[in-house]
């Protein structure tokens, strides 16, 4: 039973122009979401996180749109660029704080083309 | 600087060993985790620690043990290894301070058994 779900295996983008990624959920009980990115050989980093009370959190290129009604969240990134290439993986938490561990979608593979 | 390292990048055993992964943090963590990363499936949670001396497992325990005799080492055990425990494997801590859940992560293990 799979709670978050990214459909997208891997998604190519032009450098320059706006890549979005996409997530949905079906645990309701999930009260944070965050986004990482993984390159090749290494482990994850934190990009981004949203809490479900609001419904947008800013940081730079990246933004994360959250939809609870739809229990959907996406990843914009604007504008895309070649180091932005990796694997992006949505996380989601419910128990107050990750401290039971995250639950991950299987990740988006995203390839920015020059 | 936050860090978690991890005692091997590569490691290759044989069907039927005993496997250690070491993780040590640096940062005081109260939480740690161990994950395997798998194509097409993600970032799974195999088992996790809140203290010294506690364990609870996570959505993938079988084939696996843990071991945390001090707070900043956290040890993964396969106490017989077997090929389909051939995977990326994660170590993650997480302190609960701040507005952010999120994990830090080792750079992982390549782990292949023959």
């Amino acid at each position: 039973d799979q709670q978050v779900k990214q459909n997208s295996p891997s998604l190519s983008v032009q450098e320059g122009r706006i890549s979005i990624l996409n997530c949905d959920y079906t645990n309701s009980m999930f009260d944070y979401f965050l986004w990482y990115k993984k390159y090749p050989a290494e482990g994850p980093t934190f990009l981004i996180s949203i809490s479900s009370i609001k419904d947008k959190n800013e940081d730079g290129r990246f933004t994360v749109f959250l939809n609870k009604s739809a229990k959907h969240l996406s990843l914009h990134i604007v504008p895309s660029q070649p180091g932005d290439s990796a694997v992006y993986f949505c996380a989601a938490d419910n128990s107050g704080g990750g401290a039971d561990g995250l639950t991950f979608g299987k990740g988006t593979h995203l390839i920015i083309q020059p | 600087d936050v860090k978690v390292t991890q005692s091997s990048r590569y490691l290759v055993k044989r069907t039927g060993e005993k496997v250690f992964l070491e993780c040590v943090q640096d940062m005081d963590h109260e939480n740690m985790f161990w994950y395997r990363q798998d194509p097409g499936l993600g970032l799974r949670l195999i088992y996790f620690s809140y203290d010294v001396k506690m364990k609870e497992k996570g959505d993938i325990p079988e084939g696996y043990s843990v071991s945390r005799e001090k707070k900043e080492r956290f040890s993964l055990i396969l106490e017989s290894a077997s090929t389909n425990q051939t995977s990326m494997y994660l170590c993650a801590s997480f302190g609960g301070a701040g507005t952010y859940n999120e994990q830090f992560f080792g750079p992982g293990t390549r782990l292949t058994v023959l």
